[in-house]
């Protein structure tokens, strides 16, 4: 099946820094999805991107399908960002579960 | 917003009994699923639910396992005699389709099963 890798798999910020977060994947995708897991295990739908760019806020995130890859964006970083970041593939071609990467843990300190 | 709901949030059970493991997909969704996350590792992939039958399932999902799709609702997961190992969050998630292009899974706020 695919392969879903996520870097760094940890990470420390101070507040107010800016921080890329990596998605690489191992075969063609028809689907990818970023996550943010909250203190509570909360799964928050951030991107479905399986191709180009989007941003909401001080979030963007941008999926080079050809590549194999994607990449978060999170710009002047606040505590509440805290947190597991998960990116999750759908194998084109295949049926529609998704492949879920180990997790980026985010600490912000203040 | 439509949002998937689950129920109940937390769950404490001995080992060896029944639990039931309820969701509220989005209403016009089509797909469903049910993922699992033990705690401090990934989200794996349990079974997938299209037009009332399984369309794909894990290796996990073993004859313990089965899911139905009660009434126009509620979708449902349920184990059987659940083991330890059976600990962990449980998410429900739907998408309107099932591959191709605005397959977006949508998911819930999870179930936490503690077998004690």
């Amino acid at each position: 099946g695919i392969q879903v890798e996520q870097s760094p798999p940890d990470l420390i910020l101070q507040e107010g820094a800016n921080s890329t977060l990596r998605c690489n994947f191992s075969d063609s995708v028809n689907n990818l999805q970023w996550f943010h897991q909250n203190p509570w295990g909360q799964l928050i739908n951030l991107f479905y991107i399986p191709s180009g760019t989007k941003q909401n806020g001080r979030l963007s995130a941008t999926t080079v399908a050809t590549e194999r890859y994607s990449l978060l964006y999170i710009s002047s970083s606040q505590t509440t960002d805290s947190g597991v970041y998960f990116c999750a593939v759908g194998e084109t071609g295949a049926n529609s579960k998704l492949t879920f990467g180990k997790g980026i843990t985010l600490s912000v300190r203040p | 917003e439509p949002e998937v709901t689950q129920t109940p949030s937390h769950q404490v059970t001995q080992m060896g009994q029944e639990v039931i493991l309820r969701c509220v997909p989005i209403s016009n969704h089509l797909y469903f699923y049910w993922y699992r996350q033990i705690l401090g590792q990934k989200v794996e992939f349990l079974v997938s639910f299209y037009n009332n039958e399984i369309s794909e399932k894990s290796e996990i999902f073993d004859d313990q396992f089965s899911v139905e799709r009660p009434d126009g609702s509620n979708f449902t997961l349920k184990i059987r005699s659940t083991k330890l190992e059976d600990s962990a969050m449980y998410f429900c998630a739907s998408s309107e389709i099932g591959g191709g292009k605005y397959n977006e899974q949508f998911f819930g706020p999870g179930t936490r099963l503690t077998v004690l």
